[in-house]
């Protein structure tokens, strides 16, 4: 049964960058993509971007292009996403999904993290 | 970018009603790649229905989907307790991965 694990919650500075991990137990880490999703409190959903390790290719939403950089450690069955030049707005629950489908880029997203909350304030 | 509108914004329903949920695409859904989310407050979201109709492994055949191109439905054909949560659909046919804003199906 894969799990993926996400790193605890952030309280950051406006300007400032956060990193947020994600790790898969229990699968295949790879051939699967893996995805990062926010949600506002009391907001819907928003795709920012994914990576599929086993290739390394990454696709981003054009609202975070040069913000938001994805990443994964296939060595150590982790994905990676850091947020840069952070803003009041983008205080939000951060999850990370996984594709459905093996070596698939862009997929719906079968197993969630438990989510990693990041409050920016001042 | 796909705009996904979901219709209606609340659904107010007593257990063992049927729920009908609406998705409205801007333009048409490559291949019907269209999944379906239920989410309860303080949960991730859970995989129901992809592929417009396929139900997730372990979903309950009292959830159905059906739909291509631009419009695609969600059904509960019996509303169990368990079932009041947000759902929200998503296409996933092409980048950028889109959500709708959500259906709220709410105990009447």
């Amino acid at each position: 049964q894969v799990q993926l694990v996400q790193s605890g919650a952030e309280v950051k500075r406006p300007g400032s960058s956060v990193k947020v991990s994600c790790k898969a137990s229990g699968g295949t880490f790879s051939s699967y993509s893996i995805s990062w999703v926010r949600q506002a409190p009391g907001q819907g959903l928003e795709w920012m971007g994914g990576i599929l390790p086993v290739f390394g290719t990454v696709n981003y939403a054009q609202k975070f292009q040069g913000r938001v950089t994805i990443t994964a450690d296939k060595s150590t069955s982790t994905a990676y996403m850091e947020l840069s030049s952070l803003r009041s707005e983008d205080t939000a629950m951060y999850y990370c999904a996984r594709g459905l489908r093996s070596a698939y880029d862009v997929d719906a997203f079968d197993i969630w993290g438990q989510g990693t909350m990041v409050t920016v304030s001042s | 970018e796909i705009v996904l509108t979901q219709s209606p914004g609340t659904l107010s329903l007593s257990p063992g009603e049927r729920a009908t949920l609406s998705c409205r695409a801007s333009q048409s859904v490559s291949s019907n790649y269209l999944a379906w989310y239920q989410q309860k407050p303080g949960q991730a979201p859970r995989l129901l229905i992809y592929g417009a109709f396929t139900r997730a492994t372990g979903i309950p055949d009292r959830f159905s989907g059906s739909g291509s191109g631009t419009d695609f439905t969600l059904t509960i054909s019996r509303l169990e307790p368990e079932d009041f949560a947000v759902y929200y659909c998503q296409q996933y046919g092409s980048s950028p991965l889109t959500f709708g804003g959500g259906t709220k199906v709410e105990i009447k």
